[in-house]
């Protein structure tokens, strides 16, 4: 089965950038999406296909991914911003794998 | 607007049952697959199966398998969950969410439903 590593938390202060992993071997091949998941609520997601927003996700969130490293970013980040994100990719055409997710704190 | 609502938070005993429904409103039923999703707490997401409403076809991830029943209703736009022998590691919130396929990539969950948590307990 295919794995995804992400670190467990990542900090940022207010008005900062914020950058979350999402590892996975040769995952350049991959599509990789991106759920937030605010405190006792259900994932929306505000990056699918590594690199495209859904309607009403602000630009200060973008995506990329190099070889074996997928990258969420969140430019000027904002209190509202203090979610898990989780990355997910197919590891065929029906197993999803989802990432452990990333606890992202705005200090 | 696309709505995925749940049904509401269940208790059951260790053994038992459970149905979690999840009604769809707002698009056309069975143009999309719903998946199952479920989150331990403190935990990530882990994926159950998924049915087509289309025509009921159904894939349960192995772990699953033999425990979890999917079904749908198409005249009422509805997906449920059964899943069976209830242990306390079963204790979760279990989300439908809808797979949306696009163009330019894989297909991903685009709306989710609000969770039902059930909890197993003694």
């Amino acid at each position: 089965s295919y794995d995804l590593t992400q670190p467990l938390s990542v900090s940022v202060a207010l008005g900062q950038t914020a950058t979350i992993t999402c590892g996975g071997d040769n995952i350049r091949s991959k599509n990789v999406h991106w759920y937030q998941q605010k405190a006792g609520q259900a994932p929306v997601v505000v990056m699918y296909g590594n690199t495209n927003r859904p309607s009403g996700i602000p630009e200060r969130l973008s995506g990329s991914h190099s070889a074996n490293t997928a990258t969420l970013t969140i430019s000027r980040a904002q209190a509202g911003d203090e979610a898990d994100y989780y990355c997910q990719v197919w590891d065929s055409t029906t197993e999803v794998v989802f990432g452990a997710g990333t606890k992202l704190t705005v200090l | 607007q696309v709505q995925l609502v749940q049904s509401g938070p269940e208790v059951k005993k260790p053994g038992a049952s459970v149905k979690v429904s999840c009604k769809a409103s707002g698009y056309s039923f069975t143009a999309y697959y719903l998946y199952w999703v479920r989150q331990a707490p403190g935990q990530g997401l882990e994926w159950m199966g998924w049915i087509n409403p289309n025509n009921a076809a159904t894939v349960y991830a192995q772990k699953f398998q033999g425990r979890v029943t999917m079904t749908s209703d198409t005249s009422v736009s509805t997906a449920d969950m059964e899943f069976n022998r209830l242990r306390s590691d079963d204790t979760a919130v279990y989300y439908c969410a809808r797979l949306v396929a696009t163009e330019v990539a894989t297909p991903h969950f685009d709306y989710w439903g609000q969770g039902t948590l059930v909890t197993v307990s003694s």
